[in-house]
Order: structure tokens, then C-alpha cells, then sequence
């Protein structure tokens, strides 16, 4: 596609339900970013896949948080049983891949837990 | 391990007056550096970087940024500021570990031009 996409946009959920967060990268980019950026903070890296190689998974929170990419295109961020503290925006990128290259960036998801 | 500090979460100028947003980094070798902007309600966009070369870097919207080794610096600069300009801007710098890839980004600076 022309950009990365990301969906939904908004999502508002109670707390203790599961949330699918749902990025689409730039056709023909190998490596995919997904990052967190709470209210008034940085951006808060949470997990990497390039190619076909293991995840760095180094930035995930806790283990309620999980993602995977499905045949190197389409990923998900999945959280578990969502507590107050998940509100952010999560934000997907994605780049050619290899060190040189900057990123594009959705739109992000706002996720709200109520 | 990489990291980069921006040292003032809020920078003020008067529009037609130069800009700098300051950033420092803190890698082993030599450093990939990155700066995005982030407009209100929308998503990261790029400016600029430095991989090698010219240590001064030009980039989008009339913005460059001057890679200073000696400083580790990579400040952002421009020499007449629009309101336009207000917005987060983000440095970052390319985390060179085992897996590599990943941009370690700073705290971001909220630029504030006015008329």
C-alpha cells in the first residue's frame, strides 16, 4: 500500500477484556516496529520483526502483551486482560529493512481501557 | 547500550527567528542518527537523518540538523521558524545490537512557534 496502515484507530475496551491491534505495512518492507506513546511520554519500543528472523521481543511489557506477522506482511498486537495502564497510543512502522533506513509510521491506535 | 537525551521537553520562538532542538546520543561507534515530527493527532513523520558524510544534514520542511562527534550532539535546526512548525519532534538513534534495526527515540521536544 502507500502507507502503513493501522486499525482500528480508536478503540475503547474494558478493563480485563482482550484487544487485536492490527498494523499493515508498506508492501515489500521486511522489517515491521511496533512502539507505545503514553500521554506527555517518548515512544516506548515494544517489539521488532525483520524478515524471517526471531522477533526482538526485548520491549514487551509483560507477558500479557503478544504480536505476531503473518507471512512477512500483515502483524497484530494482541494485549491480555488490558489494565488502565495499556491507554496509549500504539504506533506501527515499518522500513526496508537494514540499519540506513528511517521508518513510516501509521496513524496509530488509540487505546483507551476503562 | 544506545541511548539519546533531549535535554528540554519544550522549546519557544518567535516566528522569522531561528529554531534549535537540542539532542544528544550515547552509542558505541559510530552512530545512525534520525529526527521525526509529530504534528498534533497524527503519526511520526521523518525529517532527516545522518548515516555518514557531510556532518551537516538537510531535510524536509527546510529543517537540517549539524552531527557534531566531538559534542555527540545532533541538534535540529532552522533558520526562520513558522507557526506552522509547532509540533513534537523526536530524535532518535539506531540501536546497533545483536538484532540491530530499532530506533531507540528521546523524550521529545514540543516546539511552540508564535506569530
Amino acid at each position: 500500500g502507500a502507507g502503513v496502515s493501522q486499525s482500528p484507530s480508536n478503540k475503547v475496551t474494558e478493563k480485563g477484556k482482550d484487544v487485536e491491534l492490527r498494523c499493515d505495512p508498506i508492501s515489500g518492507h521486511t522489517a515491521l516496529y511496533w512502539y507505545r506513546q503514553s500521554l506527555g511520554q517518548g515512544l516506548e519500543f515494544l517489539i521488532y520483526f525483520q524478515g524471517n528472523s526471531a522477533p526482538d521481543k526485548s520491549g514487551l511489557p509483560s507477558d500479557r502483551f503478544s504480536a505476531e506477522r503473518t507471512g512477512g506482511s500483515v502483524s497484530t498486537l494482541t494485549i491480555q486482560r488490558t489494565q488502565q495502564e495499556d491507554s496509549a497510543v500504539y504506533l506501527c512502522a515499518s522500513s526496508p529493512g537494514g540499519d540506513r533506513y528511517g521508518y513510516t509510521f501509521g496513524s496509530g491506535t488509540r487505546l483507551t481501557v476503562v | 547500550a544506545q541511548s539519546v537525551a533531549q535535554p528540554e521537553d519544550q522549546v519557544n520562538v518567535a516566528e522569522g527567528n531561528p529554531l534549535t532542538v537540542k539532542c544528544t546520543y550515547s552509542v558505541s561507534g559510530n552512530p545512525y542518527l534520525f529526527w521525526y515530527v509529530q504534528y498534533p493527532n497524527r503519526g511520526l513523520q521523518f525529517l532527516l537523518k545522518y548515516i555518514t558524510g557531510d556532518n551537516l544534514v538537510k531535510g524536509s520542511y527546510g529543517f537540517e540538523a549539524e552531527f557534531n562527534k566531538s559534542q555527540t550532539s545532533f541538534h535540529l535546526k532552522k533558520p526562520s521558524a513558522l507557526v506552522s512548525d509547532s509540533a513534537l519532534y523526536f530524535c532518535a538513534v539506531r540501536d546497533m545490537g545483536n538484532q540491530g534495526g530499532k530506533l531507540i527515540f528521546g523524550q521529545g521536544t514540543e516546539l511552540s512557534v508564535k506569530p
